[in-house]
Parts: structure tokens; sequence; C-alpha cells
């Protein structure tokens, strides 16, 4: 267990929908990481926050957007899905300092389908 | 830039070693070594920053060769435990984000 919770485990929805996935971090971190896994995509760096703000970002679409609040947990809102966004979402957190160099966490990932 | 890591998979049997290759047409700034089984996580084993260092952790070891922008990931005497995917992700300087190479598939048999 690496302290990184996440939620919904599953998540099955239509087409044009939007959905929100939650992470929270490990205590004490204040870094938090988004990733993307599908089979033709492979691991996908989205989007960092620390402690609130935005980070670094990676492949993130512009139908997709997150935050990270005040008590540092952080969403990932996904908007009009298509079929292809079918995919394991992790979350990943690491210590204070807030750069790669630090070990990340993951969480257990939201597995999300799109029908 | 994703990186390119080889093999695409490996299949070793108890205690023979094995060695996995990431590359990058980039200068980088940092290698992370993640170790995936079926169904779960990934779960962090290694970083090396550039500077050419090599780190061990049990007897699965990385390198980092900041020439030819390649770190590669032993493993020793492996046990079955090291069954898995292993993925390299790859951090150039001033990039702030990190890319991974497609995975290599390690599968230890008794």
């Amino acid at each position: 267990d690496s302290g990184v919770t996440q939620t919904p485990k599953h998540l099955i929805t239509a087409t044009g929908q939007r959905v929100t996935l939650r992470c929270s971090p490990r205590s004490g971190d204040l870094s938090v990481y988004w990733y993307q896994q599908s089979l033709d995509q492979g691991l996908q760096f989205l989007i960092q926050y620390y402690n609130g703000e935005e980070r670094a970002k990676g492949n993130i679409l512009e139908r997709f957007s997150a935050q990270q609040f005040p008590d540092l947990h952080s969403e990932l809102n996904l908007s009009s899905l298509e079929l292809g966004d079918s995919a394991l979402y992790f979350c990943a957190s690491s210590a204070p300092s807030g750069s790669f160099t630090d070990t990340q966490y993951f969480g257990p990932g939201t597995r999300l389908t799109v029908l | 830039q994703q990186p390119v890591q080889s093999p695409q998979a490996v299949i070793l049997r108890e205690g023979e070693d094995a060695v996995i290759n990431c590359s990058s047409s980039k200068a980088l700034y940092s290698v992370h070594w993640y170790r995936q089984k079926h169904g779960e996580a990934p779960v962090f084993l290694m970083i090396l920053l550039k500077g050419g260092e090599q780190k061990g952790h049990d007897k699965i070891s990385a390198s980092f060769n900041e020439k030819k922008q390649q770190s590669s990931l032993y493993l020793t005497a492996s046990q079955l435990s090291y069954s898995g995917t292993y993925f390299c992700g790859t951090e150039r300087e001033n990039d702030y984000k990190l890319s991974f190479g497609a995975g290599t598939t390690v599968t230890v048999r008794a």
C-alpha cells in the first residue's frame, strides 16, 4: 500500500459524458501527478500539481483539466469523453520538494471505460 | 519525446541475468525505473541523475551513460518476484515532465 488513494476504482460511462477522478496523496506529500495508461499509448504523464499550483504539463488534452485543493487532494476532470479515453488513470504523489527527481508513489488507479 | 526500451520482452529462468536498455535521442537530466505487475500500479525502483552514476537495489541495479543518453537496468540472479513490466521514464533538462518507454515484459520461470 503506497498511501495514495484514488476513487472510484472503476467507472463506466458513455461517450460525451463528463467524469471526475479523485486522488488523495500520501500524508505530507505536496506534489500530485496524473498519468494515463492505455494499451495503445502506454504510460503517459498528464499533469503535475505542487501545493495547489500547476507545476508541469504533459500530454493532457484540452478536454481534460485538473486541480489541487487546499487540503492537497486532487481531481482530474475528463469531459466530452471519447472511446479512446478508456484507460487506467493513475495518480502519484511525491515528497515536498516537488521535483521529478523525488520518488513517486502511485495510487491503485481508476479504470475508466467509455462505452 | 518517448525513450526507446529494448528488448520488448525477455524470458528468464530463476537465477539468470538480464539487461534492459532505455535510450533517448535527447540529452537527459534523469532516468526513472519502475516495475509494474499485472493489474497493479507501477512501483518505483530507482532514479538516476545525469553524471553517469550507478545505483543498486538488492540484486537490481542500473547505470546511466550520459554520453550515450542511455540507461541500463540489470537484473542479477533473477527471482520469480522479478516478473513484471519494467518501464523507464526520462526527464530532459529544464523540461519538467516525464516520458515513459513502452515497457519491457520480464517473465521469470522456475
